[in-house]
Protein backbone atom coordinates (compact mmCIF):
# COMPACT_ATOMS: atom_id res chain seq x y z
CA UNK A 1 0.00 0.00 0.00
CA UNK A 2 1.55 2.97 -1.40
CA UNK A 3 0.80 5.90 1.15
CA UNK A 4 3.11 8.26 -1.12
CA UNK A 5 2.77 8.50 -4.77
CA UNK A 6 5.12 10.02 -7.11
CA UNK A 7 3.24 8.98 -10.61
CA UNK A 8 5.81 10.18 -12.93
CA UNK A 9 9.05 8.83 -13.24
CA UNK A 10 10.87 10.92 -14.59
CA UNK A 11 10.60 14.93 -16.34
CA UNK A 12 12.46 16.69 -18.80
CA UNK A 13 12.55 20.37 -18.80
CA UNK A 14 14.32 23.20 -20.47
CA UNK A 15 16.41 25.66 -18.65
CA UNK A 16 14.89 29.04 -17.70
CA UNK A 17 11.44 26.97 -17.39
CA UNK A 18 9.56 26.04 -14.97
CA UNK A 19 9.25 22.66 -13.26
CA UNK A 20 6.66 21.13 -11.11
CA UNK A 21 7.25 18.17 -9.68
CA UNK A 22 3.53 15.99 -8.30
CA UNK A 23 2.76 14.01 -5.51
CA UNK A 24 -0.09 12.44 -3.77
CA UNK A 25 -0.51 10.58 -0.44
CA UNK A 26 -3.74 8.62 0.81
CA UNK A 27 -2.84 8.67 4.75
CA UNK A 28 -4.97 11.63 6.17
CA UNK A 29 -3.20 11.71 9.34
CA UNK A 30 -0.13 12.84 7.36
CA UNK A 31 0.16 16.54 8.49
CA UNK A 32 3.92 17.45 7.07
CA UNK A 33 5.68 16.98 4.42
CA UNK A 34 8.88 17.35 2.67
CA UNK A 35 11.05 17.17 -0.62
CA UNK A 36 14.10 15.89 -0.94
CA UNK A 37 16.95 16.19 -4.24
CA UNK A 38 18.74 13.22 -4.54
CA UNK A 39 22.29 13.41 -6.93
CA UNK A 40 23.49 9.86 -7.49
CA UNK A 41 25.66 7.54 -4.78
CA UNK A 42 24.62 10.25 -2.37
CA UNK A 43 22.06 10.66 0.45
CA UNK A 44 19.33 12.40 -0.30
CA UNK A 45 19.05 16.05 1.15
CA UNK A 46 16.46 18.14 2.55
CA UNK A 47 14.93 20.35 0.36
CA UNK A 48 11.90 22.37 1.35
CA UNK A 49 9.35 21.25 3.78
CA UNK A 50 5.36 22.51 4.37
CA UNK A 51 3.10 21.86 7.39
CA UNK A 52 -0.26 21.10 6.71
CA UNK A 53 -1.62 24.12 8.34
CA UNK A 54 -0.16 26.71 5.95
CA UNK A 55 -0.78 25.96 1.49
CA UNK A 56 2.22 27.38 0.52
CA UNK A 57 5.97 27.72 1.48
CA UNK A 58 8.48 29.37 -0.94
CA UNK A 59 12.10 29.31 -0.35
CA UNK A 60 14.16 31.03 -3.52
CA UNK A 61 13.54 29.34 -6.56
CA UNK A 62 11.52 26.26 -4.60
CA UNK A 63 8.23 26.71 -3.94
CA UNK A 64 5.57 23.76 -2.48
CA UNK A 65 1.98 24.26 -2.71
CA UNK A 66 -0.31 21.76 -0.44
CA UNK A 67 -3.56 21.13 -1.25
CA UNK A 68 -5.48 18.90 1.46
CA UNK A 69 -8.56 18.46 0.44
CA UNK A 70 -7.22 16.64 -3.18
CA UNK A 71 -4.56 15.13 -0.72
CA UNK A 72 -1.57 16.38 -3.19
CA UNK A 73 1.35 18.41 -3.08
CA UNK A 74 3.56 19.96 -5.86
CA UNK A 75 7.06 21.25 -5.71
CA UNK A 76 7.94 24.03 -8.37
CA UNK A 77 11.55 25.23 -9.49
CA UNK A 78 11.40 28.43 -11.17
CA UNK A 79 13.73 28.92 -13.42
CA UNK A 80 15.22 25.58 -13.48
CA UNK A 81 19.14 25.04 -13.77
CA UNK A 82 20.81 22.37 -15.13
CA UNK A 83 22.11 21.43 -11.65
CA UNK A 84 18.49 21.07 -10.47
CA UNK A 85 18.96 17.80 -12.36
CA UNK A 86 18.61 14.79 -9.86
CA UNK A 87 16.31 12.40 -8.17
CA UNK A 88 13.27 14.39 -6.36
CA UNK A 89 11.18 12.52 -3.70
CA UNK A 90 8.45 13.59 -1.93
CA UNK A 91 8.47 12.80 2.06
CA UNK A 92 5.15 12.73 4.68
CA UNK A 93 5.00 11.88 8.70
CA UNK A 94 2.00 12.15 10.85
CA UNK A 95 4.15 14.66 13.65
CA UNK A 96 0.65 15.64 15.00
CA UNK A 97 0.39 11.74 16.20
CA UNK A 98 3.48 11.58 17.44
CA UNK A 99 4.98 9.91 14.77
CA UNK A 100 8.17 10.54 13.36
CA UNK A 101 8.02 7.99 10.45
CA UNK A 102 8.71 9.11 7.48
CA UNK A 103 6.78 7.81 3.92
CA UNK A 104 9.10 8.36 0.81
CA UNK A 105 7.03 7.75 -2.66
CA UNK A 106 9.44 6.25 -5.48
CA UNK A 107 10.67 9.72 -6.90
CA UNK A 108 11.09 11.65 -9.96
CA UNK A 109 14.02 11.69 -11.57
CA UNK A 110 14.25 15.68 -13.12
CA UNK A 111 16.29 16.19 -16.65
CA UNK A 112 17.28 19.93 -16.80
CA UNK A 113 18.07 20.40 -20.40
CA UNK A 114 20.73 23.58 -21.06
CA UNK B 1 31.23 20.25 10.46
CA UNK B 2 31.15 16.49 9.36
CA UNK B 3 27.96 15.27 8.38
CA UNK B 4 26.32 11.56 8.53
CA UNK B 5 28.95 8.74 7.57
CA UNK B 6 28.48 5.07 6.74
CA UNK B 7 30.76 2.18 6.80
CA UNK B 8 31.12 0.76 4.78
CA UNK B 9 30.27 2.26 1.73
CA UNK B 10 29.73 -1.16 0.13
CA UNK B 11 29.33 -4.55 1.51
CA UNK B 12 29.05 -7.96 -0.45
CA UNK B 13 28.24 -11.15 1.32
CA UNK B 14 26.91 -14.62 0.62
CA UNK B 15 23.70 -15.86 1.43
CA UNK B 16 23.32 -16.97 4.63
CA UNK B 17 25.72 -14.95 6.28
CA UNK B 18 25.41 -12.02 9.05
CA UNK B 19 26.42 -8.85 8.37
CA UNK B 20 26.66 -5.13 10.34
CA UNK B 21 26.20 -1.89 9.31
CA UNK B 22 27.62 1.09 11.37
CA UNK B 23 26.32 4.44 10.91
CA UNK B 24 27.87 7.88 13.19
CA UNK B 25 25.48 10.74 13.29
CA UNK B 26 25.75 14.10 13.31
CA UNK B 27 26.97 15.32 16.77
CA UNK B 28 23.97 16.30 19.25
CA UNK B 29 21.71 14.70 16.67
CA UNK B 30 19.14 12.70 18.95
CA UNK B 31 17.08 10.92 16.42
CA UNK B 32 18.25 8.25 14.26
CA UNK B 33 16.55 6.86 11.39
CA UNK B 34 17.56 3.83 9.57
CA UNK B 35 16.33 3.15 5.43
CA UNK B 36 16.11 0.74 2.91
CA UNK B 37 16.16 1.73 -0.43
CA UNK B 38 15.78 -0.48 -3.40
CA UNK B 39 16.96 0.21 -7.29
CA UNK B 40 13.62 2.25 -8.66
CA UNK B 41 12.13 3.46 -5.42
CA UNK B 42 11.83 5.58 -2.75
CA UNK B 43 13.58 5.18 0.90
CA UNK B 44 11.64 2.83 2.92
CA UNK B 45 11.61 2.92 6.59
CA UNK B 46 12.78 0.45 8.83
CA UNK B 47 13.39 1.77 12.48
CA UNK B 48 13.63 4.98 14.37
CA UNK B 49 15.82 5.75 17.73
CA UNK B 50 15.37 8.35 19.78
CA UNK B 51 18.39 8.49 21.85
CA UNK B 52 19.14 4.77 22.91
CA UNK B 53 15.74 3.61 22.52
CA UNK B 54 13.91 2.07 19.23
CA UNK B 55 10.77 4.74 19.44
CA UNK B 56 9.14 2.79 16.28
CA UNK B 57 10.77 -0.37 14.83
CA UNK B 58 7.66 -0.82 12.93
CA UNK B 59 9.64 -1.32 9.52
CA UNK B 60 12.10 -3.69 10.49
CA UNK B 61 11.33 -6.52 7.91
CA UNK B 62 11.42 -9.70 9.95
CA UNK B 63 13.58 -10.95 12.90
CA UNK B 64 16.52 -11.52 10.98
CA UNK B 65 16.70 -7.63 11.15
CA UNK B 66 18.06 -6.30 14.40
CA UNK B 67 19.32 -2.36 15.51
CA UNK B 68 21.26 -0.77 18.04
CA UNK B 69 22.45 2.70 19.58
CA UNK B 70 23.36 1.75 22.94
CA UNK B 71 25.06 5.32 24.00
CA UNK B 72 22.91 7.18 21.79
CA UNK B 73 25.13 7.94 19.14
CA UNK B 74 26.15 5.45 17.11
CA UNK B 75 23.92 2.89 15.47
CA UNK B 76 24.76 -0.73 13.61
CA UNK B 77 21.90 -2.42 11.78
CA UNK B 78 22.63 -6.08 12.15
CA UNK B 79 21.11 -8.65 9.34
CA UNK B 80 21.07 -12.32 10.13
CA UNK B 81 20.91 -15.02 7.59
CA UNK B 82 21.12 -12.68 4.91
CA UNK B 83 18.94 -13.34 1.99
CA UNK B 84 19.44 -12.03 -1.74
CA UNK B 85 16.19 -10.06 -1.81
CA UNK B 86 18.42 -7.88 1.16
CA UNK B 87 20.26 -6.60 -1.27
CA UNK B 88 19.68 -2.75 -1.45
CA UNK B 89 21.52 0.61 -0.13
CA UNK B 90 20.86 1.26 3.33
CA UNK B 91 20.63 4.64 4.65
CA UNK B 92 20.96 6.34 7.77
CA UNK B 93 20.07 9.80 8.66
CA UNK B 94 20.16 11.88 11.88
CA UNK B 95 18.38 14.84 13.10
CA UNK B 96 17.21 17.20 15.84
CA UNK B 97 13.87 16.42 17.91
CA UNK B 98 12.19 19.68 18.59
CA UNK B 99 9.29 19.86 20.55
CA UNK B 100 6.83 20.26 17.54
CA UNK B 101 8.53 16.94 15.98
CA UNK B 102 9.43 19.04 12.93
CA UNK B 103 12.38 16.46 11.94
CA UNK B 104 14.48 17.50 8.75
CA UNK B 105 16.74 14.37 8.30
CA UNK B 106 20.26 14.49 7.27
CA UNK B 107 21.12 11.57 5.11
CA UNK B 108 24.54 9.43 5.10
CA UNK B 109 25.66 8.29 1.62
CA UNK B 110 24.35 5.11 2.83
CA UNK B 111 26.21 1.19 2.02
CA UNK B 112 25.36 -0.68 -0.60
CA UNK B 113 24.62 -4.04 0.16
CA UNK B 114 25.00 -6.85 -2.13
CA UNK B 115 24.17 -10.72 -1.47
CA UNK B 116 24.83 -12.93 -3.67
Amino acid sequence: DQQVKQNSPSLSVQEGRISILNCDYTNSMFDYFLWYKKYPAEGPTFLISISSIKDKNEDGRFTVFLNKSAKHLSLHIVPSQPGDSAVYFCAASAVGTGGFKTIFGAGTRLFVKA
Amino acid sequence: GAGVSQTPSNKVTEKGKYVELRCDPISGHTALYWYRQSLGQGPEFLIYFQGTGAADDSGLPNDRFFAVRPEGSVSTLKIQRTERGDSAVYLCASSLTTSGGVNEQFFGPGTRLTVL
